[in-house]
């Protein structure tokens, strides 16, 4: 049964520093990782899909990349702001229909 | 409370032909979302809905594509005229802080 689990639940750093948001899965049997971001009271919003053949994809700050073999994936942040406030959230789909998100990182910019 | 309630679990249907999916949210949760899960592109959010009004739709990808929140207990996303590129699963979520996902409509568009 595949686990999705997020390191650190929660992390504030001041802005302008780099920082990196860890995602880990039990099952490495997956077709692709997907990143989200998640505002209160507003939808997921996809920040990056990383297909199994790929090991990073980038946009903009963002860089997420994805180890299999090892069951881990980081998406890091560069430059960070206080717009990229926010909950972190990574998913795995499963063969039968659903999905499995990890349980987020609360991320807080400090001006 | 039985979660989020999504009807039909799965759907096969012929190009062309109008079809239906319905949610039922978690009773007292006061948004509702839309998702289509695709291999390809992962998990897109097509539109969402605060106290049964919708907010943002700009998820859904062509006017083939309707939603409706007639009261907080219901909702359908509607395709007409279906197309094999629909071919996708769709989820539906309701929220009142953290998001629950229903079981998700299998749509398969021949």
């Amino acid at each position: 049964k595949q686990e999705v689990t997020q390191i650190p639940a929660a992390l504030s750093v001041p802005e302008g520093e780099n920082l990196v948001l860890n995602c880990s899965f039990t099952d490495s049997a997956i077709y692709n990782l997907q990143w989200f971001r998640q505002d209160p009271g507003k939808g997921l919003t996809s920040l990056l899909l990383i297909q199994s053949s790929q090991r990073e994809q980038t946009s903009g700050r963002l860089n997420a990349s994805l180890d299999k073999s090892s069951g881990r994936s980081t998406l890091y942040i560069a430059a960070s702001q206080p717009g990229d406030s926010a909950t972190y959230l990574c998913a795995v789909p499963t063969e039968d229909d659903k999905i499995i998100f990890g349980k987020g990182t609360r991320l807080h910019i400090l001006p | 409370d039985a979660g989020v309630i999504q009807s039909p679990r799965h759907e096969v249907t012929e190009m062309g032909q109008e079809v239906t999916l319905r949610c039922k949210p978690i009773s007292g949760h006061n948004s509702l979302f839309w998702y289509r899960q695709t291999m390809m592109r992962g998990l897109e959010l097509l539109i969402y809905f605060n106290n049964n009004v919708p907010i943002d739709d700009s998820g859904m990808p062509e006017d083939r594509f309707s939603a409706k929140m007639p009261n907080a207990s219901f909702s359908t996303l509607k395709i007409q005229p279906s197309e094999p590129r629909d071919s996708a699963v769709y989820f539906c979520a309701s929220s009142l802080r953290e998001q629950f996902f229903g079981p998700g409509t299998r749509l398969t568009v021949l």
